[in-house]
């Protein structure tokens, strides 16, 4: 089975730096992403890691370590606009084209002033 | 270029009543997916293809049907709608493999009376 978890919610202040943990438990990973959904609307892409290590791309972050089921989205200098779910995915192997994505519940920021 | 785009965006049924939803891509991808999301629930897969003439059971088929007709057509039938099918579905379409980033639709929105 697959399991995915993130937190529910978290709180931060306008220019600071926070970070989103995702842990996750499958069998066949063979990636992760990260989404950024606001409110009503579609998933937007963020991030994609396959191999350990950081990836970074402006103001946004993402790590991965494999070995330990772990995952982290780093949003620096947070803007109001930042305030979203932020959902993180693992992609299950199912044998070449039947590869799946199995998204957590989503983390809901809110930025504050 | 309109990316992926669905329809209706909004839809209230009673129970027992049919419908269809139509999702459509420009990009020329070859898979396409759909999803629905649930409070607390996360987003979860229905159905998928990963080609023209193609289909296959996600994560939680039951009580809906799909056909892919033509490249960039996907279609979400409910045959006889359900209270438990009040959601929003999302639709979404990768390039080629599975582990391509997905790009979703705006969204629809789905109350069963």
């Amino acid at each position: 089975g697959q399991n995915i978890d993130q937190p529910t919610e978290m709180t931060a202040t306008e220019g600071a730096i926070v970070q989103i943990n995702c842990t996750y438990q499958t069998s066949g990973f063979n990636g992760l992403f990260w989404y950024q959904q606001h409110a009503g609307e579609a998933p937007t892409f963020l991030s994609y890691n396959v191999l350990d290590g950081l990836e970074e791309k402006g103001r946004f972050s993402s790590f991965l370590s494999r070995s330990k089921g772990y995952s982290y989205l780093l949003l620096k200098e947070l803007q109001m606009k930042d305030s979203a779910s932020y959902l993180c995915a693992v992609i299950k192997e199912g044998g070449g084209a039947t590869n799946k994505l199995i998204f957590g519940t989503g983390t809901l920021l809110a930025v504050q002033p | 270029n309109a990316g992926v785009t669905q329809t209706p965006k909004f839809r209230v049924l009673k129970t027992g009543q049919s419908m269809t939803l139509l999702c459509a891509q420009d990009m020329n991808h070859e898979y396409m997916y759909w999803y629905r999301q649930d409070p607390g629930m996360g987003l979860r897969l229905i159905h998928y293809s990963v080609g023209e003439g193609t289909t296959a059971k996600g994560e939680v088929p039951d009580g809906y049907n799909v056909s892919r007709l033509k490249k960039q057509n996907f279609l979400l039938g409910l045959e006889s709608a359900a209270p438990s099918q009040t959601s929003v579905y999302f639709c979404a379409s990768s390039p080629q493999r599975g582990t391509d980033t997905q790009y979703f639709g705006p969204g629809t929105r789905l109350t069963v009376l």
